[in-house]
């Protein structure tokens, strides 16, 4: 069973504040994603890290930035939230490219 | 670069429909392929993965099948439910050690 945590869940927050999502998983992992992704839109890809110390940008800009202190957490930073960066942002883990890969339940994150 | 399309992309038939939701992607040298299913609002859940030397992999209803040579997959469920009503998006490594590159979706409807 997977177990991969994401807090919060729900979070609306005013601009120009500097939020922080978490991402956690109990599984070992060496892989960890961020996607985000708008309501009935497809994923996209910001953020990876294949281990600690190690971190990558993906496939779509972000403002957004990320650290991978420990194997087990891997958490979000944005310096100054803006309305365009209100979406739903989802973290995934692996163990390796033969694994399955498990997802967060998510946070949705709203910036007025 | 991997590309990856389902078709259709949205679906919708009566309940107790056997149906077929097709992936097709463009690089066949994969090391294997991940179906998810996405409830809206909500993270992705894992429903199957097909290794690269597995012909198809079967779950409850659910089978999925592989032909790499043609860069092909499909998700056959059987005896279709309202509950299966979701969106489904099927993904693979983009090339060896790398995150997966994900279809669009096909959002299905089961009608009661």
């Amino acid at each position: 069973e997977a177990d991969i945590y994401q807090t919060p869940r729900y979070l609306v927050i005013g601009t120009g504040k500097k939020i922080t999502l978490e991402c956690s998983q109990t599984m070992g992992h060496d892989k960890m994603y961020w996607y985000q992704q708008d309501p009935g839109m497809e994923l996209h890809l910001i953020h990876y890290s294949y281990g600690v110390n190690s971190t990558e940008k993906g496939d779509l800009s972000s403002e957004s930035t990320v650290s991978r202190i420990r194997t087990e957490h891997f958490p979000l930073t944005l310096e100054s939230a803006r309305p365009s960066h209100t979406s739903q942002y989802l973290c995934a883990s692996n163990g390796d490219s033969y694994n399955e890969q498990f997802f967060g339940p998510g946070t949705r994150l709203t910036v007025l | 670069k991997q590309e990856v399309t389902q078709i259709p992309a949205a679906l919708s038939v009566p309940e107790g429909e056997n149906l077929v939701l097709n992936c097709s992607f463009t690089d066949s040298a994969i090391y294997n392929l991940q179906w998810f299913r996405q409830d809206p609002g909500k993270g992705l859940t894992s429903l199957l993965l097909i290794q690269s030397s597995q012909r198809e992999q079967t779950s409850g209803r659910l089978n999925a099948s592989l032909d790499k040579s043609s860069g092909r997959s499909t998700l056959y469920i059987a005896a279709s439910q309202p509950g299966d009503s979701a969106t489904y998006l099927c993904a693979v490594p983009s090339s060896g050690n790398t995150p997966l590159v994900f279809g669009k979706g096909t959002r299905l409807s089961v009608i009661a």
